[in-house]
């Protein structure tokens, strides 16, 4: 199994701050056929479901605002929030799907300082 | 409008079983793989088991093999998922999931882009 460790398990950033949540896989999730990481970063608010905010590492799901972002390649991933807003305050998890069993990272909770 | 409505969550005695159902709207439900994901009281989220987009591939956690069943009519546009031998470690919200790849086989290689609400199952005497 692809094991997902995500760093920190909790952060706190001060409004209109950059907040950057790490994600690494225990094994490469880039498919060299296509080139594609197969890594996506979902947002979860109380009581919500998980959102999709990025796939594909860098891939920005529609509707999801600009200041979100997604990097890294093979087993290093991030995700970047600029400018950080109070409606951003949520668990972030990093997922792979380059193999089953899909996998999850344990989450990052993301708050106001 | 995209929707996911997942049902059938209740409270259940260990070794009981239970079926949980998922109704899609506003999609070609059978061009697609479906999944299902728990998350544990304060948890973290724990993939559960896929099915592709034609019910012939079908996929699931060591930790549900042999006691869940995932399966879909593609004709009332739902989703299943049979839970027998239920545990207290299966007690979770349970929701289902569409995986964005279109007509994609076997399944299972991308992301999940539309989450239900969620179905509420707990395990206990």
């Amino acid at each position: 199994d692809i094991v997902m460790t995500q760093s920190p398990d909790s952060l706190a950033v001060s409004l209109g701050e950059r907040a950057t949540i790490n994600c690494k896989s225990s094994q490469s999730v880039l498919y060299s056929s296509n080139n594609k990481n197969y890594l996506a970063w979902y947002q979860q608010k109380p009581g919500q479901p998980p959102k999709l905010l990025i796939y594909w590492a860098s891939a920005r799901e529609s509707g999801v605002p600009d200041r979100f972002s997604g990097s890294g390649s093979g087993t290093d991933f991030t995700l970047t929030i600029t400018s950080l807003q109070a409606e951003d305050v949520a668990v972030y998890y990093c997922q792979q799907y380059y193999s089953t069993p899909i996998t999850f990272g344990q989450g990052t909770r993301l708050e106001i300082k | 409008q995209v929707h996911l409505v997942e049902s059938g969550g209740g409270v259940v005695q260990p070794g009981r079983s239970l079926r949980l159902s998922c109704a899609a709207s506003g999609f070609t439900f059978s061009s697609y793989t479906m999944h299902w994901v728990r998350q544990a009281p304060g948890k973290g989220l724990e993939w559960v088991a896929l099915i592709s987009y034609d019910g012939d591939n079908k996929y699931y956690t060591d930790s549900v093999k042999g006691r869940f069943t995932i399966s879909r009519d593609n004709s009332k546009n739902t989703l299943y998922l049979q839970m027998n031998s239920l545990r207290p470690e299966d007690t979770a919200v349970y929701y289902c999931a569409r995986d964005r790849g279109w007509l994609v086989l076997p399944g299972g290689d991308d992301a999940f882009d539309i989450w239900g609400q969620g179905t509420l199952v707990t395990v206990s005497s």
